[in-house]
């Protein structure tokens, strides 16, 4: 598996640009570079995710280094909403996505 | 609407006792996955299903089983209930890794 650091917590003003970064240096070829958020007593959201190309969906956008040891997931405009435990996740293999300790995301009105 | 759906959504089980925790998913799924989440703690895989009958294991397998008769279930057996699986117990499901994983909301267990 691709071993991923991500920093463990993160502060933000509302209506700001939140750029949340994850470096995973090993990852493979094959790996996809999923990000998924968990917010207070929920269970997991799927955010987005990408392989390549930088991704955009109308959650965040997904910028995807060009060698891919690292990614940036991008919230546009952040909103008390956003607050959440957000976690990186490369991987290959359906049999294996594993969740590490994620960033904790502050969002200050 | 679509997603996963888990049942009970708490349960609190005396040591020694056994339970099933339900896992449905109507998006025809081929992939569906139990994950158990401590207090503070990220989430760790107890079982994985690739498609109706065939199941293995994830990092935390003991004390827990597993079963897939149909595409659309998964349950979750718990057969000695113990302290150590307090918990919050997440089903999730895909189509594949090209696509994303919809969680549950979840079954908050505690065992006294």
């Amino acid at each position: 598996d691709a071993k991923t650091t991500q920093p463990n917590s993160m502060e933000s003003n509302e209506e700001e640009p939140v750029h949340l970064p994850c470096n995973h240096s090993t990852i493979s070829g094959t790996d996809y570079i999923h990000w998924y958020r968990q917010l207070p007593s929920q269970g997991p959201e799927y955010v987005i995710h990408g392989l390549t190309s930088n991704v955009n969906n109308r959650m965040a956008s997904l910028a995807i280094a060009e060698d891919r040891k690292s990614s940036t997931l991008i919230l546009h405009r952040a909103t008390l909403r956003d607050a959440a435990v957000y976690y990186c996740i490369p991987f290959w293999n359906n049999n294996d996505m594993r969740f590490g300790a994620g960033t904790r995301l502050t969002v200050k009105p | 609407n679509a997603g996963v759906t888990q049942t009970p959504k708490f349960r609190i089980l005396k040591i020694g006792q056994s339970m099933t925790l339900q896992c449905t998913q109507d998006m025809n799924h081929n992939y569906m996955y139990w994950y158990r989440q401590d207090p503070g703690m990220g989430l760790k895989l107890i079982y994985y299903s690739v498609g109706a009958g065939i199941t293995d294991k994830g990092e935390v397998p003991n004390g827990y089983n597993v079963s897939r008769s149909t595409t659309e279930d998964f349950p979750l057996r718990l057969e000695l209930a113990a302290p150590s699986q307090t918990s919050v117990y997440f089903c999730a499901s895909t189509g594949g890794r090209s696509h994303g994983y919809t969680f549950g909301s979840g079954t908050r267990l505690t065992v006294v």
